[in-house]
């Protein structure tokens, strides 16, 4: 158990240039989630996938941010047109669900993103 | 709908004493609780959970916390303070499909020596 991986671990950008950030599960998690984290906040639910199959998005993920986990494994989250406010941490965590049971979502380092 | 209140977003212990975080939680199902913390430009590293079994639970590096459904609480203890112990704890609980957590704001243990 390697535990969850996300890369880059810190990214600067210029306003209105597209980013994408990377997050590696725990290799036997069927389910990986990310969510933001501002400065002085807890983390906030961006969405999450079961498998391949994206299958919620909060009110926070606007139509700049897409996300994706296209063979069930690695994610990847694309924010376009990137702008001051998306400056934050941006948390992966992956969990196994079996028979419905939500187990333990386990975190990685995060990447921070700043936003020039 | 759920959500969790930490009361002190800081907390200031001497090495050696008690340490107290505070949650307090709403909820509209049995409620599964967490405790998480996070160093500095670190991701989140579970402490304990809540999941409807003992109410007494205890975790890693010394803590434990108590739900307690009639005072809607599940605070974080430890009867001694270490150095390492500083950071940043935050309480989670689970909406209310268990899919998605919600976080509280946080509480920012400093230690003293």
């Amino acid at each position: 158990d390697t535990g969850v991986s996300q890369n880059p671990r810190h990214k600067i950008t210029k306003r209105g240039q597209n980013v994408t950030f990377r997050c590696d599960p725990i290799s036997e998690h069927n389910r990986l989630y990310w969510y933001r984290q501002t400065l002085g906040q807890g983390p906030e639910f961006l969405t999450y996938f079961q498998n391949e199959a994206q299958l919620e998005k909060s009110r926070l993920l606007s139509d700049r941010f897409s996300a994706e986990r296209p063979k069930g494994s690695f994610s990847t989250l694309e924010i376009q047109r990137t702008e001051q406010g998306d400056s934050a941490m941006y948390l992966c965590a992956s969990s196994l669900v079996q028979g419905g049971f939500t187990d333990t979502q386990y975190f990685g380092p995060g990447t921070r993103l700043t936003v020039l | 709908a759920q959500s969790v209140t930490q009361l002190g977003s800081h907390v200031s212990v001497s090495e050696g004493a008690l340490v107290l975080l505070r949650c307090n939680y709403s909820s509209s199902v049995p409620p599964y609780l967490f405790w998480y913390v996070q160093y500095p430009n670190q991701g989140l590293q579970l402490l304990l959970k809540y999941t409807s079994a003992a109410t007494l639970v205890k975790g890693i590096n010394g803590f434990e916390a108590e739900f307690k459904k009639s005072e809607t609480s599940f605070h974080l203890t430890k009867p001694s303070a270490h150095m390492r112990d500083a950071a940043e704890y935050f309480c989670a609980v689970f909406n209310q499909a268990g899919t998605a957590l919600i976080f509280g704001k946080g509480t920012t243990l400093s230690v003293s020596s």
